[in-house]
């Protein structure tokens, strides 16, 4: 399959600072990369679609000043969380859809720790 | 109603017996389905993708698919303790961005 890679996997950081979260497809092109988060035992929850050159469709309730997305090429899409607070803790997982196949392939995911 | 349903178990079978996953979906027009595999702390990982009905094999997966059922069922055969995780169904309605629209998951457990 795919490849899809994130960087980096794990990230401590103080309150009130920004986290800036890579995410690369590595051996395909993707014009929509997606943004998920995940809190221990719970289910997947998309937080925003990512296209390539325009700006990103976030999910209700997922606030866009604070999860602020770039796409800036076909193989790569960055999540910044702005002011991160402990609530803010969890694990961020992006995600690259194959064009022809519309499988949607993982990145090992990132998790994030607001002290 | 959920976009996808899924029995969230826990089921738990013994190593060596078939583990049946079941999946229902309640938008007609969904196109095509996958099966995601996620272990403890990791992200998910695609194993099988269907889209037409039937069945379709892939080692000890098998991927079933009843469109005028709207169901969906992963069957996998000899199960072994290293397939203990939990397994989400996603099915993909044919928006040209290519969102997948996820069950919650059924966490499955093989023991020795």
């Amino acid at each position: 399959g795919a490849v899809v890679s994130q960087h980096p996997s794990r990230v401590i950081c103080k309150s009130g600072t920004s986290v800036k979260i890579e995410c690369r497809s590595l051996d395909f092109q993707a014009t929509t990369m997606f943004w998920y988060r995940q809190f221990p035992k719970q289910s997947l929850m998309l937080m925003a679609t990512s296209n390539e050159g325009s700006k990103a469709t976030y999910e209700q309730g997922v606030e866009k000043d604070k999860f602020l997305i770039n796409h800036a090429s076909l193989t790569l899409s960055t999540l910044t969380v702005t002011s991160a607070h402990p609530e803010d803790s969890s694990f961020y997982i992006c995600s690259a859809t194959d064009r022809i196949s519309y499988e949607q392939y993982f990145g090992p995911g990132t998790r994030l720790t607001v002290t | 109603q959920k976009e996808v349903e899924q029995n969230s178990g826990p089921l738990s079978v013994p190593e060596g017996a078939i583990a049946s996953l079941n999946c229902t979906y309640s938008d007609r027009g969904s196109q095509s389905f996958f099966w995601y595999r996620q272990y403890s702390g990791k992200s998910p990982e695609l194993i099988m993708s269907i889209y037409s009905n039937g069945d379709k094999e892939d080692g000890r997966f098998t991927a079933q698919l009843n469109k005028a059922s709207q169901y969906v069922s992963l069957l996998i055969r000899d199960s072994q303790p290293s397939d203990s995780a939990t397994y989400l169904c996603a099915a993909y309605r044919g928006s040209t961005l290519g969102r997948l629209y996820f069950g919650r998951g059924t966490q499955l457990t093989v023991w020795p």
